[in-house]
């Protein structure tokens, strides 16, 4: 099983649209990251997070630590926000222990 | 702003061979990983270096795998006997001054191993 799991694994939308993207793992946390994987494989961060919520122009990040659940926010999505979104965590050490991505493409 | 490099973008070895990938860090950044991905995966974790040592390594990072910094800037990993199963995107990240400090990645080299 993995110990981060996303949903969903693709995701179709249109411009303009609320986008939510799910994480969920079962390990206890350091900390969540949130990257961003565009086509030509280069990996950005886009947050770090260890509790409550982070926003950063149109996209806002949240986590339960209760719950072992994290949420990315996309609100008036845009065609360029089209990639891959992956949900990382720290757990004990430093390495990221990465999920599977969620396919994100926004047509015009 | 800095960044992660990494050379060469792309490199396309036989099988049995030797290759070494390159990564120049973000300058003072003291904590160095490499990662992969198998085409259509996830990215895994192969090894942290901190300090001159290897901190963690995975199951994949076995004997056939090093890395190091000969020069105090670039971090290499070196795989010394390339199989097919080898074929991926090797990413290098860095991160800063502490181990929890967000990792920066570089562009990755692509693999291919005929």
């Amino acid at each position: 099983k993995n110990e981060v799991e996303q949903s969903p694994q693709n995701l179709t939308a249109q411009e303009g649209e609320f986008i939510t993207i799910n994480c969920s793992y079962s390990v206890g946390i350091s900390a969540l990251h949130w990257l961003q994987q565009h086509p030509g494989g280069g990996i950005v961060s886009l947050f770090m997070l260890s509790s409550g919520k982070k926003k950063h122009g149109r996209l806002i990040a949240t986590i339960n630590i209760q719950e072992k659940h994290s949420s990315l926010h996309i609100t008036a999505s845009h065609p360029r926000d089209s990639a891959v979104y992956i949900c990382a965590v720290t757990s004990g050490t430093y390495k990221y222990i990465f999920g599977t991505g969620t396919r994100l493409k926004v047509l015009a | 702003e800095p960044e992660v490099t990494q050379t060469p973008s792309h490199q396309v070895t036989q099988m049995g061979q030797e290759v070494i990938l390159r990564c120049v860090p973000i300058s003072n950044h003291l904590y160095f990983y490499w990662y992969r991905q198998i085409l259509g995966q996830k990215v895994e974790f192969l090894v942290s270096f901190y300090n001159n040592e290897i901190s963690e390594k995975s199951e994949i990072f076995d004997d056939q795998f090093s890395v190091e910094r000969p020069d105090g800037s670039n971090f290499t990993l070196k795989i010394r006997s390339t199989k097919l199963e080898d074929s991926a995107m090797y990413f290098c990240a860095t991160a800063g001054t502490s181990g929890a400090d967000t990792q920066y990645f570089g562009p990755g080299t692509r693999l291919t191993v005929l």
